[in-house]
């Protein structure tokens, strides 16, 4: 079945630092979603990405979708301890029924030191 | 916060008995999904409902069973309780389950079985 794999699992950095994680699916998707999750919280959704090549910004944040729809990456520019939690992708699935969900990746630990 | 709730926050029950959590979904959405979260594990997928059916499942045994009632509620029960059922169960509304839509997530039951 469709796997979605992370990496790093978890990174450390200082304040001002740049963050980057990754995220590869053994096949092709539909499109992606990018959640950040809070220690002690639930999962919040920050963006999907749909087209083949597709950057997208929030702020600080770059989200791009490769060319073969099978990887994707969030950049955060300048990190900031507001920054902390885990972030996880999760990649559009078809069901049997024709209905999609989404696989999440095991997500990417970000901590931040002042 | 999203809108969706779901109760109890926190159940701790022993191995062998049944338990059913339940959630209300956004208004306006009609697709419930349920999910487990392991410690340090991205959400896996249990099943999804649609307009009270259920319309996909993922790699659960049929110990974990749900229902959506008419107000688009949803409850997940699972029988014969295992240690390793202890963990975050997540439900999810959205829109529409034809594509991968945006997951709002409820904050989730934290079940501890002993």
């Amino acid at each position: 079945g469709q796997q979605v794999m992370q990496i790093p699992q978890y990174q450390h950095v200082q304040e001002g630092e740049d963050f980057t994680t990754y995220c590869n699916s053994s096949t092709t998707l539909s499109n992606i979603q990018w959640y950040k999750q809070r220690p002690g919280g639930h999962p919040v959704f920050l963006i999907q990405l749909v087209k083949s090549g597709e950057v997208k910004k929030q702020k600080r944040l770059t989200f791009q979708f490769g060319e073969a729809k099978k990887n994707s990456s969030l950049h955060i520019t300048a990190t900031q301890t507001t920054d902390v939690g885990t972030y996880f992708c999760a990649g559009d699935r078809r069901l049997r029924s024709g209905y999609s969900t989404l696989t999440f990746g095991k997500g990417t630990m970000l901590l931040v030191s002042p | 916060e999203t809108g969706v709730t779901q109760s109890p926050t926190h159940l701790i029950k022993t191995r062998g008995q049944q338990v059913t959590l339940r959630c209300s979904s956004q208004s306006g959405h009609n697709t419930v999904s349920w999910y487990q979260q392991a410690l340090g594990q991205g959400p896996q997928f249990i099943f999804q409902y649609y307009r009270e059916e259920e319309n996909g499942r993922g790699n659960f045994p049929p110990r974990f069973s749900g229902l959506q009632f008419p107000n688009y509620s949803s409850e997940l029960n699972v029988n014969a309780l295992e240690l390793d059922d202890s963990a975050l169960y997540l439900c999810a509304s959205s829109l529409d389950s034809g594509l991968a839509y945006e997951q709002y997530f409820g904050p989730g039951t934290r079940l501890t079985v002993t």
